[in-house]
């Protein structure tokens, strides 16, 4: 299994550009989420999705936009790029089951604009 | 209030110390909690998870819950320098979230 894979790994955008960072999972996992890491801070949800064509808002959702189309994959989409986004992206997935809710991250992607 | 919320350190410990950290959360629901630890410029490691009220042990790792006061910590005992890392407290909630507290930068001298 190669768990949770991440493309690209570094990216530099212009501002007012839009691009789409990819997520995919190989375990099967029905939860996915995004999430955004600014530097010494923690990380701060901006989507997530419980199955196959659901998704929701977490906690930062302004400026970007996702699908969950297939199980495996869940890209997160940035229409209009700004400096305010310039940050390193986590991608994880995991199961809910009953003491079995363990989550996995991927290597991140880390997104500069200019 | 923030839903996950914990000491941001840094901690400093000395080589063979026992490192105490702790969270507490919000969510009186929430049923799932994990410790991630994050080395600089890494993604985070899952190293603990605890579902139910008391001590979970795994090697040198202690994780303790305590639903009642809404605390969950995590031990490490004979602290090395490679546990030097950002540890990050993370809770399920009831809605299926999971969300992060701030993490709590530990450093162990030698």
């Amino acid at each position: 299994n190669a768990g949770v894979t991440q493309t690209p790994k570094f990216r530099i955008l212009k501002i007012g550009q839009s691009m789409t960072l990819q997520c995919t999972q190989d375990m099967n996992h029905n939860y996915m989420y995004w999430y955004r890491q600014d530097p010494g801070m923690g990380l701060k949800l901006i989507y997530y999705s419980v199955g196959a064509g659901i998704t929701d808002k977490g906690e930062v959702p302004n400026g970007y936009n996702v699908s969950r189309s297939t199980t495996e994959d869940f890209p997160l989409r940035l229409e209009l790029a700004a400096p305010s986004q310039t940050s390193v992206y986590f991608c994880a997935s995991g199961h809910m089951g009953e003491n079995d809710n363990e989550q996995f991250f991927g290597p991140g992607t880390r997104l500069t604009v200019l | 209030q923030k839903e996950v919320e914990q000491n941001s350190g840094p901690l400093s410990v000395p080589e063979g110390a026992i490192a105490s950290l702790n969270c507490t959360y919000s969510d009186r629901v929430s049923q799932s909690f994990f410790w991630y630890r994050q080395y600089s410029g890494k993604s985070p490691e899952l190293i603990m998870s605890i579902y139910s009220n008391g001590d979970k042990e795994d090697g040198r790792f202690t994780a303790q819950l305590n639903k009642a006061s809404q605390y969950v910590s995590l031990l490490i005992r004979d602290s090395q320098p490679s546990d030097s890392a950002t540890y990050l407290c993370a809770v399920i909630n009831q809605g299926g979230k999971l969300i992060f507290g701030q993490g709590t930068e530990l450093s162990v001298k030698p």
